[in-house]
């Protein structure tokens, strides 16, 4: 069963930093592409990074472009976001989702909330 | 603000269809594939449509994908109340080289 479990939101100041995690299993992680989406409190879904299944190719949304890095470790079938200069609109649920294609994420993992207020 | 345009909400009674449209441009929907999502409330997304017409296994079929030209639709049939969700439409921008995700559709089974 392919699993996503995401870990490290919390509360933080503006300006802080963050470093969100999502560890994987039930599926060869090596092979995929992977994603994080944000929603922010009562709004839609916010597309914010992938990384190729080889970190080949990163791509970043321009709202957390410089500001945000997104990295995996496949030995550890583990993915992450690290989280910097955070602004009060970054305040959102965070969601890790594997990409079976370009257009096309096909688990997701429950969210993690990042808060960012002073 | 996103570059694939939903109605905001959409209804109907029991039993009744729904579409839902996303609409695009060249650089999103009328080169790529396109994906339908569904966000049950206080739930995570799932992926209920993918390549713009497949249903992944345990979807039923009475979600159903179209696309044309620069815009996509998302079909329900039979509707039931446990289809009471967001639904957001979603495909790769080669333009902006970023994901993009429509501004989701709220249905409201009367």
């Amino acid at each position: 069963e392919v699993q996503l479990v995401e870990s490290g939101g919390g509360l933080v100041k503006p300006g802080g930093s963050l470093r969100l995690s999502c560890a994987a299993s039930g599926f060869t992680f090596s092979s995929y592409s992977m994603n994080w989406v944000r929603q922010a409190p009562g709004k839609g879904l916010e597309w914010v990074s992938s990384i190729t299944s080889s970190s080949n190719y990163i791509y970043y949304a321009e709202s957390v472009k410089g500001r945000f890095t997104i990295s995996r470790d496949n030995a550890k079938n583990s993915l992450y976001l690290q989280m910097n200069s955070l602004r009060a609109e970054d305040t959102a649920v965070y969601y890790c989702a594997r990409g079976a294609a370009v257009a096309q994420f096909d688990y997701w993992g429950q969210g993690t909330l990042v808060t960012v207020s002073s | 603000q996103s570059v694939l345009t939903q109605p905001p909400s959409v209804s109907a009674a029991p039993g009744q269809k729904v579409t839902i449209s996303c609409s695009g441009s060249s650089s999103n929907i009328g080169n790529n594939y396109v994906s339908w999502y569904q966000q049950l409330p206080g739930t995570a997304p799932k992926l209920l449509i993918y390549d713009n017409i497949k249903r992944p296994s345990g979807i039923p079929d009475r979600f159903s994908g179209s696309k044309s030209g620069t815009s996509a639709t998302l079909g329900i049939t039979g509707l039931q109340t446990g289809d009471e969700a967001d639904y957001y439409c979603g495909t790769w921008d080669s333009s902006l080289s970023a994901y993009v995700f429509g501004t989701g559709t709220k249905v409201t089974v009367l």
